[in-house]
């Protein structure tokens, strides 16, 4: 079993629909929890950060982490084709620590 | 923002030879970056912690003899694949960490990606 499991996709949804992405996890000490966006055959991008349990919104993006289920989520509100692109979840159990990474979601926005 | 660049984009050279990737923190110095790998359609798999001045910290399963990393200075870090097999073919990507106080701890910023190539 991977330490990190996230649904390899493709996810394919109309512009302005709201993407939803989802990583689980085993390693109970994870604390910190990221997403990355990667375009093809580029280094990923953060995009969203979260300490612990809770949610965190910017922008477009709501980030939500459930410890006690060991699940996160992203939301992608009025998602745009430029938004098309491999979504990672990444974790690491303390900050600047080695990150481990989900097999990342491949996101399709048809316009 | 902070910037990480990589060295050279792509290559391609020939079974059994050496090639080595540069990884560097542009405006901001690094004490400590990871190189990862990332096989087609797949993630990005640790592969070792590079800190500078020190030796790098291999994960399991990386051979430290085949993929030899320097990180001799705070702005640069390499990665010297030697003795290339086509099955080395994959995207090296490395990350750097600005530990100046001016970005967040936890934030990694990661370079563009070296692809490359054994034939």
């Amino acid at each position: 079993q991977k330490e990190v499991e996230q649904d390899p996709g493709p996810l394919s949804v109309p512009e302005g629909a709201i993407v939803s992405l989802n990583c689980t996890y085993s390693n109970s000490a994870f604390q910190y929890f990221m997403w990355y966006r990667q375009y093809s055959r580029k280094g990923p991008e953060l995009l969203m950060y979260t300490y612990s349990s809770g949610n965190k919104e910017d922008g477009r993006f709501t980030a939500q982490v459930d410890k006690s289920s060991k699940y996160i989520s992203l939301f992608i509100r009025d998602s745009q084709p430029s938004d098309s692109a491999t979504y990672l979840c990444a974790m690491s159990e303390a900050a600047g620590n080695k990150l481990t990474f989900g097999g990342g979601t491949r996101v399709l926005v048809k316009p | 923002g902070a910037v990480v660049s990589q060295h050279p984009s792509r290559v391609i050279c020939k079974s059994g030879t050496s090639v080595k990737i540069e990884c560097r923190s542009l405006d901001f110095q690094a004490t400590t970056m990871f190189w990862y790998r990332q096989f087609p359609k797949q993630s990005l798999m640790l592969m070792a912690t590079s800190n500078e001045g020190s030796k790098a910290t291999y994960e399991q399963g990386v051979e430290k003899d085949k993929f030899l990393i320097n990180h001799a200075s705070l702005t640069l870090s390499t990665l010297t694949v030697t003795s290339a097999h086509p099955e080395d073919s994959s995207f090296y990507i490395c990350s750097a960490r600005d530990t100046s106080g001016r970005s967040p701890s936890y934030e990694q910023y990661f370079g563009p990606g070296t692809r490359l190539t054994v034939t």
